[in-house]
């Protein structure tokens, strides 16, 4: 049982917008910053969303992230065939004094 | 090229040891905090272990303290994981990730391709 709680699977077509969820609590997303991670079939994670809301160079302004209280979020729009993959959200939690994952969402481009 | 490169991964028996590798390049590997992440196969990824970038401090998933040592080489640019007492549940890939500076501080922003290791008799 993960500490951050995530859907297991999302689904689109191409072109849509899909948001995947990510709840925690006060020891985590409530009091420090939200990161998201994707994985594409077979390959590492890769940084795609730091800070809440930040994207590192390379990664397309199709995708967003934001934070209100204790849960978080990653929109994706402009859905498109290579944007499946898991996602995970990260956040430090307080309370266990150590970074915390999601369980992962599956993303499926329908 | 930033990038980072696990090794020492393979089969070995519940009970075992086991010492990962983490050679980084490219970038200034003594300024930067680096961290352990794990994938069992199948799984999320699960946060393992973080240390400082002059070793001062070290970090571990609560519920894997006492088998798992972190520490690193920064005249070698290099990162290390030392296992003991190896269980089946500690099966996975084992990812090196590099902590990000400045704007993108606490992120992993560079990850390796990770290694992988079993337990099984």
């Amino acid at each position: 049982q993960s500490v951050l709680t995530q859907p297991p699977s999302a689904s689109g077509t191409p072109g849509q917008r899909v948001t995947i969820s990510c709840s925690g609590s006060s020891s985590n997303i409530g009091s420090h910053y939200v990161y998201w991670y994707q994985q594409l079939p077979g390959t590492a994670p890769k940084l795609l969303i730091y800070k809440n809301d930040q994207r590192p160079s390379g990664v397309p302004d199709r995708f967003s992230g934001s934070r209100s209280g204790t849960s978080a979020s990653l929109d994706i729009s402009g859905l498109r065939s290579e944007d499946e993959a898991d996602y995970y959200c990260a956040a430090w939690d307080d309370s266990l004094r150590g970074r915390v994952f999601g369980g992962g969402t599956k993303l499926t481009v329908l | 090229e930033v990038q980072v490169v696990e090794s020492g991964g393979g089969l070995v028996k519940p009970g075992g040891s086991l010492r990962l590798s983490c050679a980084a390049s490219g970038f200034p590997f003594s300024t930067y905090h680096m961290n352990w992440v794990r994938q069992a196969p199948g799984k999320g990824l699960e946060w393992v272990s973080s240390i400082r970038s002059d070793s001062r401090s070290t970090y571990y998933a609560e519920s894997l303290k006492g088998r798992f040592t972190i520490s690193r080489d920064n005249a070698k640019n290099s990162l290390y994981l030392q296992i003991n007492s190896l269980r089946a549940e500690d099966t996975a890939v084992y990812y090196c990730a590099r902590e990000g500076y400045g704007d993108s501080a606490e992120a992993f922003d560079v990850w390796g391709q990770g290694t992988m290791v079993t337990v099984s008799s």
